[in-house]
């Protein structure tokens, strides 16, 4: 059980475009699912908190006109990439977290933007 | 503020050598402590976690981390290690029941044969 499925797990793209990722619970509802990055070499930083059914908390100096977030069900969070440039090339990866289930230590397999 | 150290940022170790990763950190309140294990562009593995009771955790793969709280410690160890290991190993803390990670910088170990 606790499976979290992210999807692409590798995409590029053209400076400009956005690029849709989603993170689905396969087995139990997540409330709540985290979206963090990873820059080459460096550790996990937390983007945003997604919460079902509202908007997503952001952390300081991520913006979120750029990095939109919708959790419209307890199983899928999306976070859209919007006219992505070469520095927002890095690793994606999603969590969730504060189950009904118990499950919150499970992460995606993320997903690697490059953007060209 | 909460905050992950990992002293260590490269550790090269001899197959079949013992392993220990440090970590500490910065929480007000009992943390939930984490262990993660992560290979060359892949995603998270959870190696062990503590959240209460027994403070020393086994996890898969033969390794056992110790929570001490008087050192704000939770160092992972490994009485023999495989080439396999060979990884970068993240500690993260959260707080308790939101699962919102701080995450350590990393230690990456090499294994030589």
């Amino acid at each position: 059980g606790a499976v979290v499925s992210q999807h692409p797990s590798r995409v590029i793209c053209k400076s400009g475009t956005s690029v849709k990722i989603e993170c689905r619970s396969l087995d139990f509802q997540a409330t709540t699912m985290f979206w963090y990055r990873q820059f080459p070499k460096q550790s996990l930083m937390l983007m945003a908190t997604s919460n079902e059914g509202s908007k997503a908390t952001y952390e300081q100096g991520v913006e979120k006109d750029k990095f939109l977030i919708n959790h419209a069900s307890l199983t899928l969070s999306t976070l859209t990439v919007t006219s992505a440039h070469p520095e927002d090339s890095s690793f994606y990866i999603c969590s969730a977290g504060g189950t009904r289930g118990g499950y919150g230590y499970t992460f995606g397999s993320g997903t690697r933007l490059t953007v060209v | 503020a909460q905050s992950v150290t990992q002293p260590d940022i490269h550790i090269t170790v001899s197959e079949g050598a013992s392993l220990e990763l440090r970590c500490n950190y910065s929480y007000g309140a009992t943390p939930y402590l984490f262990w993660y294990v992560q290979s060359p562009g892949q995603g998270l593995q959870l190696l062990l976690k503590y959240f209460s009771g027994d403070t020393l955790v086994q996890g898969i793969k033969g390794f056992e981390a110790e929570f001490k709280r008087s050192q704000s410690s939770f160092n992972l160890r490994k009485p023999s290690v495989h080439w396999s290991d060979a990884a970068e190993y993240f500690c993260a803390v959260a707080s308790g029941g939101t699962y919102k990670y701080i995450f350590g910088t990393g230690t990456r170990l090499k294994v030589l044969a």
